[in-house]
Order: structure tokens, then C-alpha cells, then sequence
């Protein structure tokens, strides 16, 4: 079984560009989560949708981030424009909420912004 | 502001002892809890869930939870090398939804 899928991998922009992450959830999940991690703050939430509706957006840093989910096997998170602190792994999650919650992790994507 | 404390270690077991990871929550309304593996440059691996007071085995790992004391532990039996690695522990929110992560405890096992 396919888990989460995430791309790129890698992403490296410099100041003030626009970086879009996406990220595929395992199929039959209806919750999807979008985290960030960095050594000084560790693993945050930014945001999660249930059914691609947009949930809980609190964790979101600010408006340079937007997150959005069209469809149960697509979501994205965008930043625009990208800064230097915005360097960290971005981590894509999905759940389903049939089952017990467990959150299965994508492999992340490391973002350097110069 | 809820509060997920782990000994940021490292903690350090030679090979064939017991590792004890331990964490402690602030919500009281946190109804499941799960510990996740990640091993460096890699992303969190769910290894644990538990739900209810008591004790959880699963081959070499037991989860223990006290709701009453807002403790969550995790033992790792038989520690091998390949268990080196950061464990987290995360509590959910009331609605089994939104998880909380700990800073993870980084565990190094010595052969």
C-alpha cells in the first residue's frame, strides 16, 4: 500500500520566491495535516482538514502561508513569499477518523529558503 | 496552552537493557496517546497507541498510561542499536483528532 506521498523532497529558493509543497494522503483518509518541524520549536501543527474542509488553521505563522485541499487526494501548502526562517521539514499526515486516529507521516519535505 | 514534556536526553542504555521513555501531558481532556519513532533525517514512524489506565504490550515495546496523573510512559525491552532514534510522544485533543507532540526524547543505544 502506497503511504503518504509528498513532493519535493527537497525544495531550495531564495527570499521572496513563492514554494508550494504538496501532498498526496493515503487514499480512504479523510483527515490530512500539515506540520512543520524545526530543532528550536520541534514538530508544530499548522493546520488539518477533515473531509478537505480546513479544520484548525491556529498554527499557521502567518499570512505568507496558505494551505489548501480540492479534492480527498491532493493538498498543498504554499508560501508566499518565502523567508529565510521559513527553513525547516515540512511533514504531510493523513488519518482516518473511522479507525482510531492514528496519523500516518509522508517523508517530509526539507525546505531552505536563502 | 497544552503542554507535552519529554527529557530531552539523550538517554543512554547499553544494548540488551530496558529503555524507559517517559512523558507527561496538561490536558486532561487528551482521550489517546501514541508514541512515534524517528530516526534522524527521517520522518515520525507511529510504533504505540493507547487508550486506557493500565499497560499495552506489542513485542518488545509497552505503552503505560495514568490519566489520573497525566503520565505517559514507553519501555523498550531488549534495546538493540536499531532503536536509537528520538521517540515522541503525543497526546490528542478531546476529539481524537488533533495530536500534540512532545520535544522527543532521543534515545541512544550502546552496543
Amino acid at each position: 500500500d502506497a503511504g503518504v506521498i509528498q513532493s519535493p523532497r527537497h525544495e531550495v529558493t531564495e527570499m521572496g520566491q513563492e514554494v508550494t509543497l504538496r501532498c498526496k494522503p493515503i487514499s480512504g483518509h479523510n483527515s490530512l495535516f500539515w506540520y512543520r518541524q524545526t530543532m528550536m520549536r520541534g514538530l508544530e501543527l499548522l493546520i488539518y482538514f477533515n473531509n478537505n474542509v480546513p479544520i484548525d488553521d491556529s498554527g499557521m505563522p502567518e499570512d505568507r502561508f496558505s494551505a489548501k485541499m480540492p479534492n480527498a487526494s491532493f493538498s498543498t501548502l504554499k508560501i508566499q513569499p518565502s523567508e529565510p526562517r521559513d527553513s525547516a521539514v515540512y511533514f504531510c499526515a493523513s488519518s482516518s477518523t473511522s479507525a482510531i486516529n492514528e496519523q500516518f507521516f509522508g517523508p517530509g519535505t526539507r525546505l531552505t529558503v536563502l | 496552552q497544552k503542554e507535552v514534556e519529554q527529557n530531552s536526553g539523550p538517554l543512554s542504555v547499553p544494548e540488551g537493557a530496558i529503555a524507559s521513555l517517559n512523558c507527561t501531558y496538561s490536558d486532561r481532556g487528551s482521550q489517546s496517546f501514541f508514541w512515534y519513532r524517528q530516526y534522524s533525517g527521517k520522518s515520525p514512524e507511529l510504533i504505540m497507541s493507547i487508550y486506557s489506565n493500565g499497560d499495552k504490550e506489542d513485542g518488545r515495546f509497552t505503552a503505560q498510561l495514568n490519566k489520573a496523573s497525566q503520565y505517559v510512559s514507553l519501555l523498550i525491552r531488549d534495546s538493540q542499536p536499531s532503536d536509537s532514534a528520538t521517540y515522541l510522544c503525543a497526546p490528542s485533543d478531546y476529539n481524537f483528532n488533533k495530536f500534540y507532540f512532545g520535544s522527543g526524547t532521543k534515545l541512544n543505544v550502546k552496543p
